[in-house]
């Protein structure tokens, strides 16, 4: 089974800091995705990888940026929290184009 | 408009019943169409994986779509109080199915 761990379930960070949040697949996938997820909202694409240095720019990437250092691990950094980043965060990871995706179990993030 | 819209319920049914989940989307370029489940505070699980049209047969799960509608359904048979959820439905283009478009869900409850 295709595992993807996301380093915290919950977090709470002040307006303004440096927000990192972490994912790690076990499967050697090539793509790895960042949504958020809002009610009524659905899931919106912030960024995505498909190698190792290499980003693209999803449908919400503002006030957000990604890393991607390692093939397992893709990074969501928000470079100054504000309050309307208050969110599911929710990483994913697909073998290659035309395969499905598969998720962790996200990262509740709250933005006081 | 939504490229991909969804009732978000709640749908309320009695075990044992069949339960018929829809979405339609307006992307004709769509080739390949998905389910997730997510239980709440957990992240989405694939559920069907389907290309084209047609329908997909898994267990008590059948996904079925028709392009020529652009609706997209999930049918659950002998329904199960662990099926309450959020279901999502999801397309995506041949070109770039890396990236999918995802419906904001529908909710199911199960009554015991």
């Amino acid at each position: 089974d295709v595992k993807v761990t996301q380093s915290s379930r919950y977090l709470v960070k002040r307006t303004g800091e440096k927000v990192f949040l972490e994912c790690v697949q076990d499967m050697d996938h090539e793509n790895m995705f960042w949504y958020r997820q809002d009610p009524g909202l659905g899931l919106r694409l912030i960024y995505f990888s498909y190698d190792v240095k290499m980003k693209e720019k999803g449908d919400i990437p503002e006030g957000y940026s990604v890393s991607r250092e390692k093939k397992e691990r893709f990074s969501l950094i928000l470079e100054s929290a504000s309050t309307n980043q208050t969110s599911m965060y929710l990483c994913a990871s697909s073998f290659g184009r035309n395969q499905p995706q598969h998720f962790g179990d996200g990262t509740r993030l709250s933005i006081l | 408009q939504k490229e991909v819209e969804q009732d978000p319920g709640p749908l309320s049914v009695p075990e044992g019943a069949i339960v018929s989940l829809n979405c339609t989307y307006s992307n004709s370029a769509f080739q390949y169409f998905m389910w997730y489940r997510q239980y709440s505070r957990k992240g989405p699980e694939l559920l069907m994986y389907t290309y084209s049209s047609g329908n997909k047969e898994d267990g008590r799960f059948t996904a079925q779509v028709d392009k020529s509608s652009k609706y997209i359904s999930l049918f659950i048979r002998d329904s199960q109080p662990s099926d309450s959820a959020t279901y999502l439905c999801a397309g995506a283009e041949y070109s770039s199915a890396s990236k999918i478009i995802f419906g904001s869900g529908t909710r199911l409850s199960i009554r015991p």
